[in-house]
């Protein structure tokens, strides 16, 4: 079974400052996949970065980085330059391989709010 | 955009009614999976089809159901609604039915609304 925390229920950055979002995880399979998601007020759910348990580095995509320390399970997002724009919930998911199927899990999620 | 088409968009009904939610999952997506996001559980996933068949089931009720027909569109029916079956509940698809960097593509949701 996997479990994500994200102790973070909210968080507050100023605008082109780093913010770094919280995640740990638990899991029993050798092999897994971490993600992060976006949701604005909107409420579209938007795929921000994918992590794998094997890979080597630190995904980045854009302005995002996840910062990954498979020792202590853990699976930061650093958003570098925060925009207006970045102010949303973020959740924290995983995917364990093994089972034969590739559910997500997720975090209960952290809101974060930009300010100019 | 992510492909994922989900209808309708919201969607008011009362107690003890049943509604059916619609779902087409990217082309060339082979699994849907259904999720349901309230505001005191998050998001839960329900069920996932890949190629028509179950593969997996999650905290879905019995009320609930699915299905994945062969041109891959899916539906969720949800029956005997209560107050606290209200949430959004969204649709996503993949093209693998097991791991790897494929993320699920999610679709902007149904929200429903039990009066």
């Amino acid at each position: 079974a996997q479990k994500i925390t994200q102790t973070q229920p909210g968080m507050f950055v100023q605008e082109k400052e780093a913010v770094t979002l919280d995640c740990t995880y638990d899991t029993s399979d050798p092999s897994y996949g971490l993600f992060w998601y976006k949701q604005p007020s909107s409420g579209e759910m938007i795929f921000l970065i994918y992590q794998g348990s094997y890979d080597q580095q630190n995904a980045t995509e854009g302005r995002y980085s996840l910062n990954f320390q498979k020792a202590r399970k853990s699976a930061n997002l650093v958003i570098s330059a925060s925009q207006l724009g970045d102010s949303a919930m973020y959740f924290c998911a995983i995917e364990g391989f093994s089972g034969g199927y590739n559910k997500l899990i997720f975090g209960a999620g952290t809101r974060l709010a930009v300010h100019p | 955009d992510s492909g994922v088409t989900q209808t309708p968009k919201h969607l008011i009904t009362a107690t003890g009614q049943r509604v059916t939610l619609r779902c087409s999952p990217r082309s060339g997506d082979l699994s849907v999976y259904w999720y349901q996001q309230s505001l005191d559980q998050g998001l839960q996933f329900l069920i996932q089809y890949y190629n028509g068949e179950e593969r997996a089931k999650g905290n879905i009720l019995e009320r609930f159901s699915a299905q994945q027909f062969p041109d891959l569109h899916s539906e969720l029916n949800l029956s005997s609604l209560e107050l606290g079956d209200s949430a959004l509940y969204f649709c996503a698809s993949s093209s693998h039915i097991q791991g790897g960097n494929s993320p699920l593509h999610f679709g902007n949701g149904t929200r429903l609304t039990v009066t």
